[in-house]
């Protein structure tokens, strides 16, 4: 069963702050990817990566920073948080392969005040 | 630039009945269409997917049928379960194996 985990599960930070959202997956996946959720909006793509040392930027990246130290890490960095980036963040492992099932971890609440 | 756009929003239907979401895509380089399912404060996990090879993928009471000419998808579930209750999500995989995700469908099945 792949196993993919989100720390914290819920955050709150004041605007202007830094936060950092860490995902680790023991699936040893080559992919990785970070979501947000907002309603109205389904699933949308801020930074994926193919392997370790490797960021690539996906379709919301403004804002955010991504950082894939090892194979099995994977973290998003909001450097000055805003209230408009307040949503649920997911995290998901996957592997190349024509069809790259992804496997999401269970969600990060972050509440910018 | 929503690549990937569903409808209905929502749909009721009552248990037993044959609900149908349907997806609709504009690049036809994509050649990969999962569907992903959310229930309440979980995470999305794949359900069912289809390659453009073929027109139909079944999967028990789950069955896609794809329409490349028209770029159009749609998930039937028969015999639809209140356990069935959740949002769906029609996706695209393009280069690099990144998914592109619709707005969702939220399915409600009365009992």
């Amino acid at each position: 069963e792949a196993a993919v985990t989100q720390s914290p599960r819920n955050k709150v930070a004041v605007t202007g702050g830094k936060v950092t959202l860490s995902c680790n997956q023991t699936n040893n996946h080559n992919n990785m990817y970070w979501y947000r959720q907002d309603t109205g909006h389904g699933l949308r793509l801020i930074h994926y990566s193919y392997g370790a040392g490797s960021t690539e930027k996906g379709d919301i990246p403004d804002g955010y920073k991504a950082s894939r130290p090892s194979q099995e890490n994977f973290s998003l960095i909001l450097e000055l948080a805003t209230p408009s980036q307040t949503s649920v963040y997911f995290c998901a492992s996957g592997d190349w392969g024509g069809a790259d099932t992804q496997y999401f971890g269970p969600g990060t609440r972050l509440l910018v005040l | 630039q929503q690549q990937v756009r569903q409808s209905p929003q929502s749909l009721t239907v009552w248990e037993g009945e044959t609900a149908i979401l349907n997806c609709s895509y504009e690049d036809s380089t994509f050649d990969y269409f999962p569907w992903y399912w959310q229930f309440p404060r979980e995470s999305p996990a794949l359900l069912i997917a289809i390659r453009p090879v073929s027109n139909k993928k079944e999967d028990g009471r789950f069955t896609i049928f794809f329409n490349k000419r028209e770029k159009k998808l749609s998930l039937h579930i028969t015999d639809s379960q209140p356990g069935d209750s959740a949002t769906y999500f029609c996706a695209e995989q393009g280069t690099g194996s990144k998914l592109s995700f619709g707005k969702g469908a939220k399915l409600t099945v009365s009992p």
